[in-house]
């Protein structure tokens, strides 16, 4: 069965980075794509960015460019989110998605990782 | 950015009855393609989301059929025709054929 399992929770200082693990199983990993969201504090959904597991090619959300960089290890089939330059409004559930290509695009997420906490706090 | 708006924002049904809600997209979520990139998310208490339908009405893999999906272009529904307990939780509508994807800001379902 699919299965996405993230990295356990981390608190960091403003200004720091973080980086977040996705460890995927039970498909071949580089036949889709990972996809990230988070979720503030009793807050919804945003969509950061994708991956491809197949090339490495990334879509990032604008608000996030140059701050966060998406990157996968074939070899362990995980997939990894760094978001630097840490801000209090960073603090948020992050998750992982696995993500379906579809017409040049990863648009569809169907299998979710359990999240991950990330806390930013002087 | 393609704005999301779901209706309502919170609904209280009671067990056996029927629950609808609207998403409604800014912009056309209809691909040259052929295709409609609008998807339905439950996010239960203390869970990750998970798929409920995709491409408006296509039911996810072990998603129950009193679940179901309708519209076109710019106007969503998604209707339980009988709730469960099992539903509470808040549930997400999402675009994905413009970057940046963009979700709803969530109805949340609770049980009478």
């Amino acid at each position: 069965q699919v299965q996405l399992v993230q990295s356990g929770a981390e608190v960091k200082k403003p200004g720091a980075s973080v980086k977040v693990s996705c460890k995927a199983s039970g498909y071949t990993f580089t036949s889709y794509g990972i996809s990230w969201v988070r979720q503030a504090p009793g807050q919804g959904l945003e969509w950061m960015g994708w991956i491809s597991a197949y090339n490495g090619n990334t879509n990032y959300a604008q608000k996030l460019q140059g701050r966060v960089t998406m990157t996968t290890d074939t070899s362990t089939s995980t997939a990894y989110m760094e978001l630097r330059s840490l801000r209090s409004d960073d603090t948020a559930v992050y998750y992982c998605a696995r993500a379906n290509r579809q017409s040049g695009s990863y648009r569809r997420f169907d299998y979710w990782g359990q999240g991950t906490l990330v806390t930013v706090s002087s | 950015d393609i704005v999301m708006t779901q209706t309502p924002l919170s609904l209280s049904v009671t067990p056996g009855q029927p629950a609808s809600i609207s998403c409604k997209s800014s912009q056309s979520l209809l691909h040259s393609d052929g295709k409609t990139y609008l998807y339905w998310y439950l996010q239960k208490p203390g869970q990750s989301p998970q798929l409920l339908i995709y491409e408006v009405s296509n039911r996810f893999s072990g998603v129950p059929d009193r679940f179901s999906g309708s519209g076109s272009g710019t106007d969503f529904t998604l209707k339980i025709s009988r709730v469960e307990a099992e539903d509470v939780g808040v549930y997400y509508c999402m675009q994905s054929i413009q970057l940046p994807y963009t979700f709803g800001q969530g109805t949340k379902l609770e049980i009478k």
